[in-house]
């Protein structure tokens, strides 16, 4: 089965320094999601592509968050600087959307610890 | 903004019992999706709903669309120590377009099943 795959699984590292998460989506699949989970916010999307292009990054702290596509295969979630709050897990997503109702493939996640 | 609200928020119960997981909104979708989270694991689909009233059945858990496609529900008869997990519903925003696929997620339901 095809699947999503995030790295690192985990990271630990202390406040201000650069984070960078890596995403590989289902190849074919044209639309990408990065979500943050916490027990208090649940799941939360914080942006999402079409065809390698932003369609909504309304849900990121623009200061220190970005999100690229710089090809097909790679998705890439940077904080710079991190800071403790941003401690969750971050997930990936991919599908196919030429029309609506389909559904979204999961990663297993990246754990990140700031500290 | 449209919200999905989920309950409960936990549920503890005893292998062979029946439960039922509420997922509400004053906002209407044009689908309803229910996916399950094990532990260090990225949620996975388990259904897709996308007419008023529809049902699915999946083994042993049914899930319905409410008529007005405001609401759902997660019906599991006969509980087992595999069912344990989080369950979410997530919402696709109605409108003449489905904004590029973007889901909106209930806080999810953590279900443990004691043997």
């Amino acid at each position: 089965d095809a699947r999503v795959t995030q790295t690192p699984r985990h990271k630990v590292t202390e406040m201000g320094q650069e984070v960078t998460m890596r995403c590989q989506p289902i190849l074919g699949h044209n639309t990408v999601f990065w979500y943050r989970q916490t027990m208090m916010q649940g799941l939360e999307l914080l942006a999402y592509f079409r065809n390698r292009a932003p369609l909504d990054d309304s849900g990121m702290p623009k200061d220190r968050f970005s999100a690229e596509m710089p090809d097909a295969t790679l998705a890439t979630l940077k904080i710079q600087p991190s800071e403790p709050r941003d401690s969750a897990v971050y997930f990936c997503a991919s599908g196919f959307f030429a029309v609506s109702n389909q559904p979204q493939h999961f990663g297993d996640g990246t754990r990140l610890s700031i500290l | 903004t449209q919200l999905l609200e989920q309950s409960p928020q936990f549920l503890s119960i005893q292998e062979g019992e029946n439960l039922t997981v509420y997922c509400n909104s004053s906002s209407v979708f044009s689908s309803l999706q229910w996916y399950r989270q094990e532990p260090g694991e990225g949620p996975v689909l388990l259904v897709t709903v996308v007419t008023g009233g529809e049902v699915k059945k999946l083994k042993r858990l049914t899930f319905q669309f409410g008529d007005a496609r405001k609401d759902s529900s997660l019906h599991i008869t006969a509980a087992q120590p595999g069912d344990t997990g989080l369950y979410l519903c997530a919402g696709g925003p109605s409108g003449i377009y489905n904004q590029g696929g973007k889901l909106i997620f209930g806080q999810g339901t953590e279900l443990s099943v004691k043997p």
